[in-house]
């Protein structure tokens, strides 16, 4: 089925680790972007793409990094896990377009644990 | 302090009542959506608007747009136990769309 795959669902980290969240889409989709989700605070924009070799920061991007090489890959690092990157995070992506056309498809999620 | 307050942040009630939820902001917003996410899974949405003043109807649910494209507000009438889940709103402006914190929300049967 076509969509936003995410690998992996679940992570367990000691601090200091490193690991990259992989996030692919098979739907031709420009735009490209990580969720972090905590309790009480919602979805919090992390980084995101609007196209091939393009990223940009959002709401809470430090301690993570990006890039964006293909049109379908948009991996999510963190080079060095803290306890505060503990959350549910969410890769979406969405074809751009006229106001109201940029809807995200999600994910099913990635549960990251930092010990 | 986000960009977008929902309210309430939690709601139960018994199946049959109606019930509505809100989402403000002090920013304009070129569209306002809303989804809606179950337990393990990403949210998925429920409606899209575009137009200040605008209403969209999806079966039981109502969506409204303010006048000056800063809120939103969510009815559901007649609320079923299948409409439990949390429900988002996100803005969308310029290239990136911010979400609020969402209404969890348990209809008992």
């Amino acid at each position: 089925n076509a969509g936003v795959t995410q690998t992996p669902k679940f992570q367990v980290l000691k601090t200091g680790q490193s690991m990259t969240l992989q996030c692919a889409q098979d739907m031709n989709h420009e735009y490209m972007s990580w969720y972090r989700q905590d309790p009480g605070m919602g979805l919090r924009l992390i980084h995101y793409s609007v196209g091939a070799g393009i990223t940009d920061q959002g709401e809470v991007p430090n301690g993570y990094n990006v890039s964006r090489s293909t049109t379908e890959d948009f991996p999510l690092r963190l080079l060095s896990a803290a306890p505060s990157q503990t959350s549910v995070y969410f890769c979406a992506s969405s074809q751009q377009g006229r106001a109201g056309a940029n809807v995200l498809t999600f994910g099913a999620g990635s549960r990251l644990t930092v010990l | 302090t986000q960009l977008l307050e929902q309210s309430p942040q939690f709601l139960s009630i018994q199946e049959g009542e109606n019930l509505t939820v809100y989402c403000n902001s002090s920013s304009v917003f070129s569209s306002l959506q809303w989804y809606r996410q179950e337990p393990g899974e990403g949210p998925v949405l429920l409606v899209t608007v575009v137009t200040g003043g605008e209403v969209k109807k999806l079966k039981r649910l109502t969506f409204q747009f303010g006048d000056a494209r800063k809120d939103s507000s969510l009815h559901i009438t007649a609320a079923q136990p299948g409409d439990t889940g949390l429900y988002l709103c996100a803005g969308e402006s310029r290239d990136d769309m911010r979400f609020g914190a969402g209404t969890r929300l348990t209809v008992k049967p």
